[in-house]
């Protein structure tokens, strides 16, 4: 079926560094989500997406679906501790098939 | 959004036995999901629970395994039977609120197996 890479795997940044994160697929997607989760947490929504070129912001956090529909970027400004913690992609292939989800930025703030 | 608690929030368990996991939204939905999220791994689609009717598996799940229930538009129980330790995870419900629409996810149980 259809899969979902993300990059980097992990990261680690400085405190107030801007971060950017990408997402990937060998085939067309529909919708773009990026979740974020914390320790002991379920996903949270942060952004979603519907169409190709869009670019959302979530007060520091900017994402834009890719124009070929077949990746999306999420950035982070002037990051900050609380930042810290896993960032999923999550993609709808068209209407009636489940999201596909990524494997996850796992992102760490240095103090 | 949705509000959407999930019981237990953690438990560990025999091998062997059988634990059932409950979800309830604080509204009606139309899709309920359960995923299994494994020990440092990305999220895995186990099942969509369909109201009314016997849920639908992914490739892998099969319902001897993971039986699901639906009885309303509100609440929905995923047991995690005959336990062996390969099946400590998170396991995770998510709802939709409308078609083709983001998913949102309880915080999820934590599950381990001895």
């Amino acid at each position: 079926g259809q899969q979902l890479n993300q990059s980097p795997q992990s990261m680690f940044i400085q405190e107030g560094e801007d971060v950017s994160m990408n997402c990937t697929s060998s085939s067309i997607f529909n919708t773009w989500l990026w979740y974020k989760q914390d320790p002991g947490e379920g996903p949270v929504l942060l952004i979603a997406l519907y169409k190709a070129g869009e670019l959302t912001s979530n007060g520091r956090l900017t994402a834009q679906f890719g124009i070929t529909r077949k990746d999306s970027f999420l950035n982070i400004s002037a990051s900050i501790p609380s930042d810290v913690g896993i960032y999923f992609c999550a993609g709808h292939p068209k209407r009636g098939q489940n999201f596909v989800f990524g494997p996850g930025t796992r992102l760490s703030v240095l103090p | 959004s949705a509000v959407i608690s999930q019981k237990p929030s953690r438990d560990i368990c025999q091998r062997g036995t059988s634990l059932t996991i409950q979800c309830q939204v604080d509204s009606q939905v139309t899709m309920m999901f359960w995923y299994r999220q494994q020990p440092g791994q990305s999220l895995t689609l186990i099942a969509t629970a369909n109201q009314g009717s016997e849920a639908t598996y992914e490739s892998g799940f099969v319902i001897d395994k993971f039986p699901i229930s639906r009885p309303n538009l509100t609440f929905s129980t995923l047991t995690v039977s005959n336990m062996s330790p390969e099946d400590s995870s998170i396991y995770l419900c998510s709802v939709e609120l409308g078609s083709n629409q983001p998913q949102h996810f309880g915080d999820g149980t934590r599950l381990s197996i001895l």
